[in-house]
């Protein structure tokens, strides 16, 4: 079993719509990093956070320690959001583990 | 200015060959990565280098070695070339010592195929 599991898998949404991706771990932590993989490949952080919410333009991440649990939030949701949304958490070891992605579309 | 770059970008190779592929950024930081994704996009770290000290190294066959001639550019060797060493190659690079909790900023990825 992964230590960080993402759902959904795959989410395809319409122009417009909230969108949710949930992230959830099972060792403790030192942060939470959120990251986007555009179609073309590249790999961008959108977050790292450790407590809290943090906002950046439509986008929310927010995560509960206790529950050890992170959501994406993605307001007015556009077709250029579409690419897949990596959760990675960062331990004792310092090093970065990665969820599988989750894979969002959204139409026009 | 790209920040993290990476050469090649493509690598189409055959089994058994030796090939490098090289990384530098020019972000000032202190510690830089390599990962590997895999064809089902998983992302896992291979190694780490802080000021040219190797302090991750994951379980990568030694066939893999990196090299860090300065703090600006992380190489990754790769010896006697496997089918399954087709993935796509990323470096990334951070500004301190304690890389899980820093922003980590990422290259635009090696394309490694071997025939």
């Amino acid at each position: 079993k992964n230590e960080v599991e993402q759902s959904p898998q795959n989410l395809t949404a319409q122009e417009g719509e909230f969108i949710t991706i949930n992230c959830s771990y099972s060792v403790g932590i030192s942060a939470l990093h959120w990251l986007q993989q555009h179609p073309g490949g590249g790999i961008v952080s959108l977050f790292m956070l450790s407590s809290g919410k943090k906002k950046h333009g439509r986008l929310i991440a927010t995560i509960n320690i206790q529950e050890k649990h992170s959501s994406l939030h993605i307001t007015a949701s556009h077709p250029r959001d579409s690419a897949v949304y990596i959760c990675a958490v960062s331990g004792g070891s310092e090093k970065l583990v990665f969820g599988k992605g989750t894979k969002l579309t959204v139409n026009p | 200015d790209t920040a993290v770059s990476q050469t090649p970008k493509y690598l189409v190779t055959q089994m058994g060959n030796d090939k490098s592929i090289k990384c530098e950024q020019n972000l000032g930081h202190d510690t830089m990565y390599w990962y590997k994704q895999d064809s089902k996009k998983f992302l896992k770290i291979m190694f780490s280098y802080n000021n040219k000290e190797l302090i991750i190294n994951e379980t990568v066959p030694n066939r893999f070695s990196p090299k860090s001639p300065d703090k600006a550019h992380l190489n990754l060797h790769i010896n006697s070339l496997e089918l399954g060493d087709s993935a796509v190659y990323f470096c990334a690079s951070s500004q301190d010592t304690s890389p899980g909790v820093e922003t980590q900023y990422f290259g635009p990825g090696t394309r490694l195929l071997v025939l």
